[in-house]
């Protein structure tokens, strides 16, 4: 059973970068049939993909948040990572990583965690 | 457009079927997918591609499409259908896309 896990601060200040890892267990990251994903909901409202990398290191970014995001990839870690960068109150959101097959969708999710974005 | 659209609210009475709707350009191309999502839990897929449903997902829930529109169908709802679900799929250029998400009441 694939098992995803987010990680990172908290609390980010305002204008900083917000660093999250996601650490991906019982699979392989370095599949072709797979992308993994970033996904935020800030609270009460609804899903935000953020972007994706695929283990060759491809990404797609949502265009809203293209300039502020990098996601890389580390395949000897089975970690891929998510940085946003200039961040501000509204980036505070529970922050999920996704596994994302192709014809599927996202089949499997960490349990998300939530970044505030505070002073 | 590379949006997906949903009603904010749907209500449905125990044990009836209640029809979720989702629209948009890009389901005429690209398949979508359904999640579930309850207070403080993770999405979770319930639906994919035509038809199809990850291990251990209700037989009572079911996918269907038309045109640019995806149906999830919940057939003899049960209290612990209660939920907000959203649908996912993908546009032209490969960007993922969520609909805003509909809440579902079991009366």
């Amino acid at each position: 059973q694939v098992q995803l896990q987010e990680s990172g601060p908290g609390l980010v200040m305002p204008s900083e970068t917000l660093s999250l890892t996601c650490t991906v267990s019982g699979g392989s990251v370095s599949s072709g049939s797979y992308y993994w994903s970033w996904i935020r909901q800030p609270p009460g409202k609804g899903l935000e993909w953020i972007g994706s990398i695929h283990y060759r290191g491809r990404t797609i970014y949502n265009p809203s948040l293209q300039s502020r995001v990098t996601i890389l990839i580390d395949t000897s870690k089975s970690q891929f990572s998510l940085q946003l960068s200039s961040v501000t109150t509204t980036d505070t959101a529970v922050y999920y990583c996704a596994r994302d097959v192709s014809q599927v969708g996202l089949d499997f999710w960490g349990q998300g965690t939530l970044v505030t974005v505070s002073s | 457009s590379s949006e997906l659209t949903q009603d904010p609210a749907v209500s449905v009475a125990l044990g009836q079927t209640v029809r979720i709707r989702c629209q948009g350009d890009s389901l005429r191309t690209y398949y979508g997918s359904w999640y579930q999502q309850k207070p403080g839990q993770a999405p979770l897929l319930v639906v994919f591609g035509e038809n199809n449903r990850p291990s251990g997902i209700p037989d009572r829930f079911s996918g269907s499409n038309s045109g640019d529109t995806s149906f999830l169908t919940i057939t003899g709802s049960q209290a612990e259908d209660e939920a907000d679900y959203y649908c996912h799929s993908r546009d032209s250029r490969g960007d993922r896309l969520f609909g805003e998400g509909t809440r579902l009441t079991v009366l």
